[in-house]
């Protein structure tokens, strides 16, 4: 079946410096991704959709200045936190877009740890 | 915009008996989508099960079961004989038929199984 690949699945880092999150689609072209983010006993929230080779599109309330997103080829998309803050400590999963045979498929998850 | 509500924070069941979940959702759409995701401690998402909102039956997937009722725009998840690797929080999430793909979920419902 189809897979996602996330990494890291933990990072800690300091206030002030960026953090890049990594999904790959194994075994598929994923030609959008979305990217979520959750807090503890929180549902997810859906942070922006990217598509393969276009500008990312951002939900109302989210920093695209401060969360950007890539989305250079049709197996990889990646997310970068900017000057990450303590507020922006959280988990972040990213998601294959809906494709007839395999549906959505959800990377593992990434809990940054701004400190 | 669509709007999906699950109205029990949480859930306790006795190990193999049933539990049913609650899902209600906001859609002026006819063409959709809805989906049960289980997200056990891990945080991997997992689908469950998936509803066409065109197909009149019920889906089922082995101890899982729905209750779709289109216009009442309910959404239930039956899962019988429950077992304790079924304890995880379950999230009910809506996807429209049109463009967009993206799913927007519940505030979810955390599953306690009692041996």
């Amino acid at each position: 079946g189809a897979v996602v690949s996330q990494h890291p699945s933990w990072v800690i880092c300091k206030s002030g410096t960026s953090v890049k999150i990594e999904c790959r689609s194994l075994d598929f072209q994923a030609t959008t991704m979305f990217w979520y983010r959750q807090f503890p006993k929180q549902s997810l929230m859906l942070m922006a959709t990217s598509n393969e080779g276009s500008k990312a599109t951002y939900e109302q309330g989210v920093e695209k200045d401060k969360f950007l997103i890539n989305h250079a080829s049709l197996t990889l998309s990646t997310l970068t936190v900017t000057s990450a803050h303590p507020e922006d400590s959280s988990f972040y999963i990213c998601s294959a877009g809906w494709t007839p045979n395999y549906g959505y498929t959800f990377g593992s998850g990434t809990r940054l740890t701004v400190v | 915009a669509q709007t999906v509500t699950q109205s029990q924070p949480e859930m306790s069941v006795q190990e193999a008996e049933t539990v049913t979940l609650s899902c209600t959702y906001d859609t002026s759409e006819s063409d959709y989508y809805l989906f049960w995701y289980k997200q056990p401690p891990s945080r991997q998402m997992i689908l469950v099960i998936r509803q066409e909102a065109y197909k009149q039956q019920n889906a089922t997937e082995n101890r899982f079961s729905v209750n779709f009722q289109k216009a009442a725009k309910s959404f239930s998840l039956k899962i019988s004989d429950s077992q304790l690797g079924d304890a995880a929080m379950y999230f009910c999430a809506y996807r429209s038929g049109a463009a967009g793909n993206k799913l927007t979920f519940g505030g979810g419902t955390r599953v306690l199984v009692k041996p």
